[in-house]
Order: structure tokens, then sequence, then C-alpha cells
């Protein structure tokens, strides 16, 4: 059973902080990874795609991968109250071509 | 932008009904899924479809479910005989190929079963 996991929240952070969001996951041939948003009641939305050890920024986001840990990160600097969402981490199988999304984590950035 | 675009947007049934939901895929995209969420709960997979066939499912996409691509342009869930369980959130999904690209969704169809 290939599993993502994430903390659920919510996490609160200020305005103007660092937010950092933490995911694991369990098949270890895993190849690529992805942080969707998704606001309440609405479709998730691709931020950021990471596909080797390290880290990929881009714009406030940055995403960090560490496949020997199986582990990803998304850190999101200068918090705004509109990245209040679920923040929803997901990886690709090995075998097929599904993705496997972990449950997510609720953001919340107070002002 | 080119979007994944669904209909419609909330579907009502009673149990055992069938309904069928609706997607138009981004239009050079070559795969896609259908992915359902009930309410509060995490993002699952229930098929993935490639070449007019179905390439994977899940444990949840039995023999209640079906998938169609009656043309060109549309791709389409049935559920034939629902249940309550049945009711979430369900989304249409394409990306352009396969696991290192990138999966863009549709806004959904919130299915109430009743």
């Amino acid at each position: 059973q290939k599993e993502v996991e994430q903390n659920s929240g919510p996490l609160s952070v200020p305005e103007g902080a660092i937010a950092s969001l933490n995911c694991t996951y369990s098949d270890r041939g895993s190849q690529s990874f992805f942080w969707y948003r998704q606001y309440s009641g609405k479709s998730p939305e691709l931020i950021m795609s990471i596909y080797s050890n390290g880290d990929k920024e881009d714009g406030r986001f940055t995403a960090q991968l560490n496949k020997a840990s199986q582990y990803v990160s998304l850190l999101i600097r200068d918090s705004q109250p509109s990245d209040s969402a679920t923040y929803l981490c997901a990886v690709t199988a090995v075998e097929g071509q599904n993705f496997v999304f972990g449950p997510g984590t609720r953001l919340s950035v107070l002002p | 932008e080119p979007e994944v675009t669904q209909t419609p947007s909330h579907q009502v049934t009673q149990m055992g009904q069938e309904v069928i939901l609706r997607c138009v895929p981004i239009s050079n995209h070559l795969y896609f899924y259908w992915y359902r969420q009930i309410l509060g709960q995490k993002v699952e997979f229930l098929v993935s479809f490639y070449n007019n066939e179905i390439s994977e499912k899940s444990e949840i996409f039995d023999d209640q479910f079906s998938v169609e691509r009656p043309d060109g342009s549309n791709f389409t869930l049935k559920i034939r005989s629902t249940k309550l369980e049945d009711s979430a959130m369900y989304f249409c999904a394409s990306s352009l190929g396969t696991d290192i690209e990138k999966l863009f969704f549709g806004s959904g169809t919130q299915l109430s079963v009743l």
C-alpha cells in the first residue's frame, strides 16, 4: 500500500512568517513529487513540482526533496492571508500512472 | 489558459439512480483521470485512461463505475446504481504525459446521493 503522510494541521503562522509543510512517502521508488494548494470547496491547483534531491525555488515557494529520507517539504516565505488553504503533497507511483495524495495540511495565515 | 471543464458543477440524485459526470480535458492532453474527494478526506484515485482504454484503476472503481471517451473531446464517468457513500466531489484531470507530467484538475462535480 503506497502511503503519503502529512500533518493535518491546522498550521497557524503570522503574516510575513515562513510556513513549513512536510510530507513523507512510503514508496522508495517514487520519482516525481508535487505540491498542490486547495481552497475549500475548490479543485487542487499545482504549486510546485520537484524530481531530484535538493531545493527548488519558485517565487515565495521552495520545495525540498530528500529521497533517502523519503521526505518532501514546502516552504512558503512571507506568508500572506491568501495562502490560507490546504496543501496537498502528491507522489507518482513507480508503476502505473496514478498520483497518490496525502491527506493535506491546513494552513492558516493570521493577519 | 487551457483548462479542464466539468459539468454539472452539482448533481443531486436518488440512491440507486444512474449518473453521468462529464469532462472536457485539455485538448492536447493524452492521459485522463477521475479522482474523488469525500468531504474532509483526501483526494483518491479512481481510474486513468489512455489510448481509449483504462490503463489503471483503484479498488474503489468497481463494477458500478465505467468511463468512456465517446468522442474526441468528452470524457465521462458513469455510476450505474448510486449509493449514499458515493456522495463526494468528483474531479476530472488530464495530463500531457505520464508520471513526470503535471496533473491539471477540473473544478469538480459535487455529487450528492440522497
